[in-house]
């Protein structure tokens, strides 16, 4: 079995800051993918940000950075410079190769102020 | 770029009825998925396909039943449709496991 866990349900970030959210995740598999996507309130799931167990640097996507620590079975997202248009909710994945399966966590909606 | 197209974007069921929602994808992948996400909350797995002809359940099964006859189409079926199956559904491809998915824009479906 596999599960995200996303502590913060809500975060709110001034503009122009940074913010960070919180991802744990609990799987048995060695081999497995992490994922963020982010969620508008107009519906779409869009990918952001993906992290391979046995990458060794830590992803990044322009003014998105994975935060991984595999030991500590981590996977926070940093949102660099954030703008208005960044909120949304954003969810955490987890997808185990070779398995077909992938677990969502419920998500953190993020605010950013201007 | 059509990416991964969902039909139709909105539906209203009366209890009972069934019906089947429709993925097509064509980006030539070999994964799809379907998920299903309630208010406030994340998407969770329904049945999943590792190729043509193959599916699999995910972790909400139970009142739908899904069909991979063709590479590029996954469908997924209410037989009886009941009001907890109330939700947005999301269709999705990857090229294969452990790797991004690519979402469709989602099914809006009340059951009433």
């Amino acid at each position: 079995a596999q599960k995200i866990t996303q502590t913060q349900p809500g975060m709110f970030v001034q503009e122009k800051e940074a913010v960070t959210l919180d991802c744990t995740y609990d799987t048995s598999d060695p081999s497995y993918g992490l994922f963020w996507y982010k969620q508008p309130s107009s519906g779409e799931m869009i990918f952001l940000i993906y992290q391979g167990s046995y990458d060794q640097q830590n992803a990044t996507e322009g003014r998105y950075s994975l935060n991984f620590q595999k030991a500590r079975k981590s996977a926070n997202l940093v949102i660099s410079a954030s703008q208005l248009g960044d909120s949304a909710m954003y969810f955490c994945a987890i997808s185990n190769t070779n398995a077909g399966k992938s677990t969502f966590g419920d998500g953190t909606t993020l605010t950013v102020k201007p | 770029n059509a990416g991964v197209t969902q039909t139709p974007k909105f539906r209203v069921l009366k209890t009972g009825q069934s019906m089947t929602l429709l993925c097509a994808q064509d980006m030539n992948h070999e994964y799809m998925y379907w998920y299903r996400q309630d208010p406030g909350m994340g998407l969770r797995l329904i049945h999943y396909s590792v190729g043509e002809g193959t599916t699999a359940k995910g972790e909400v099964p139970d009142g739908y039943n899904v069909s991979r006859l063709k590479k590029q189409n996954f469908l997924l079926g209410l037989e009886s449709a009941a009001p907890s199956q109330t939700s947005v559904y999301f269709c999705a491809s990857s090229d294969r496991d452990g790797q991004p998915q690519h979402f469709g824009d989602g099914t809006r479906l009340s059951i009433l």
